[in-house]
């Protein structure tokens, strides 16, 4: 059974509205969780890293002001992107670090119109 | 900076043994061998990962040189489902390093019936 659950599957919106991802670790308490981004054709690119009770560590380009992270508890970690363009479409993958295998969520693919 | 170096892409026959390349020549002492797939618009699955010795699983085989240099990943009976694309990943334990997984190409594998 799935690990890591991500919410949701699949979401398009318009341009300059926000959506939230959540991501959850469901065998094992996450003090650490990591949202990566994939844009077609492309291989997985790191985003930033989420700390639970603490602020994000994010990746060189990565604007946090966009993409809001949070980590509120062992469990769940979210990402919002704020103020969506088009740009911003691309396949979200969140992940789980257990004690030494990282779990990947199913990813949520992001359509901004 | 590009840690490990993968094929772009391989075929292989469906109910032979697929045996994937990696090199990691630049591998550290404190660093393990990670294997991970993709398949088409999923989350990364894990596969196997090593240190020095070689490792079995119910999923595959992983072959790591006596130099570590690099390693082999092995599918011993390739299935249709295995189409993928494959990602090899060299990672610290050492939580000072961070423990982040780093993505490259990875190779893409199509089995053929």
């Amino acid at each position: 059974g799935a690990v890591v659950s991500q919410h949701p599957s699949r979401v398009i919106c318009k341009s300059g509205t926000s959506v939230k991802i959540e991501c959850r670790s469901l065998d094992f308490q996450a003090t650490t969780m990591f949202w990566y981004r994939q844009f077609p054709k492309q291989s997985l690119m790191l985003m930033a890293t989420s700390n639970e009770g603490s602020k994000a560590t994010y990746e060189q380009g990565v604007e946090k002001d966009k993409f809001l992270i949070n980590h509120a508890s062992l469990t769940l970690s979210t990402l919002t992107v704020t103020s969506a363009h088009p740009e911003d479409s691309s396949f979200y993958i969140c992940s789980s670090k257990g004690k030494n295998i990282q779990y990947f969520g199913a990813g949520t693919r992001l359509s901004v119109l | 900076d590009a840690k490990t170096t993968q094929p772009t892409s391989m075929d292989c026959a469906e109910g032979r043994a697929a045996n994937l390349p990696c090199n990691h020549s630049t591998i550290s002492g404190n660093e393990y061998v990670y294997w991970y797939r993709q398949i088409h618009s999923q989350g990364p699955q894990y596969i196997i990962h090593g240190l020095k010795n070689n490792e079995t699983n119910e999923m595959a085989s992983l072959i790591i040189t006596e130099d570590r240099k690099s390693s082999t990943l092995i599918l011993p009976h390739a299935t249709l489902r295995d189409t993928a694309v494959y990602y090899c990943i060299v990672r610290s334990l050492i939580k000072a390093a961070g423990n982040k997984l780093t993505f490259g190409g990875g190779t893409r594998v199509l089995v053929k019936p």
